[in-house]
């Protein structure tokens, strides 16, 4: 079973300017999640969709941040405009159903520097 | 605000020994408990959960400790091989929210020295 898939894995831009990640997430599973990881920091969610409805965006920066998942299956996160601070790996991660105690399965990420 | 906190950033342990990872948290809501480990360029993998009506779950090398009152949880590994050098994270999630958030820690590295 092919996991969660991410593009692209690298990204250097300078700031102001905009950037776009990707995730496809495992093959079935209903919900997807965003996560922040700043270095030195854990995973903090920024977003997660069920099916293509948001759950929770409590956490999302959305004067600059926007995410999407318009068909119910992969999903794309942007930053527009980027700062020096949204230098970080950002994750993605599904589950099924997206009950609580479902296992989170992550992609491997998106390293994002910001110059 | 971190609400899930790793308070030692790296461990060395040698090969055949025993790990053990620390994790506190601060907000009574949590009631389920996570560990995932990290190797570098991929993403989190789940290893072991616990939920808060237990003190103790056990899945081969790896068993989970949770000492409720003390708002405190540990993951042993043991016997500790070279490939569990990782980055461990802890993970925590207030369930009768009905959602499935997660708050993770901010990772241990374990260096298992053969």
């Amino acid at each position: 079973e092919a996991g969660v898939a991410q593009s692209p894995r690298y990204k250097i831009i300078e700031k102001r300017q905009s950037v776009a990640f990707w995730c496809n997430p495992i093959s079935g599973h209903a919900t997807l999640y965003w996560y922040q990881q700043i270095l030195g920091q854990g995973p903090k969610l920024l977003i997660q969709f069920q099916n293509n409805g948001v759950v929770d965006d409590s956490q999302l920066p959305k004067d600059r941040f926007s995410a999407e998942r318009l068909k119910g299956v992969d999903s794309t996160l942007k930053i527009q405009p980027a700062k020096l601070e949204d230098s970080a790996v950002y994750l993605c991660a599904s589950s099924f159903g997206g009950l609580a105690k479902e296992t989170q399965y992550f992609g491997p990420g998106t390293r994002l520097l910001v110059l | 605000d971190q609400q899930v906190k790793q308070n030692s950033p790296s461990l060395s342990v040698q090969e055949g020994r025993i790990s053990i990872l620390n994790c506190d948290y601060t907000n009574s809501m949590f009631d389920y408990f996570l560990w995932y480990k990290k190797y570098p360029a991929e993403g989190p993998t789940f290893l072991i959960s616990i939920s808060s009506i237990k003190d103790k779950n056990e899945d081969g090398r790896f068993t989970v400790f949770l000492n409720k009152s003390a708002k405190h949880l540990s993951l042993h590994i043991v016997p500790s091989q070279p490939g569990d050098s990782a980055v461990y994270f802890c993970a925590a999630n207030p369930t009768q929210t009905g959602a499935n958030n997660l708050f993770f820690g901010t990772g241990t590295r374990l260096t298992v020295i053969p």
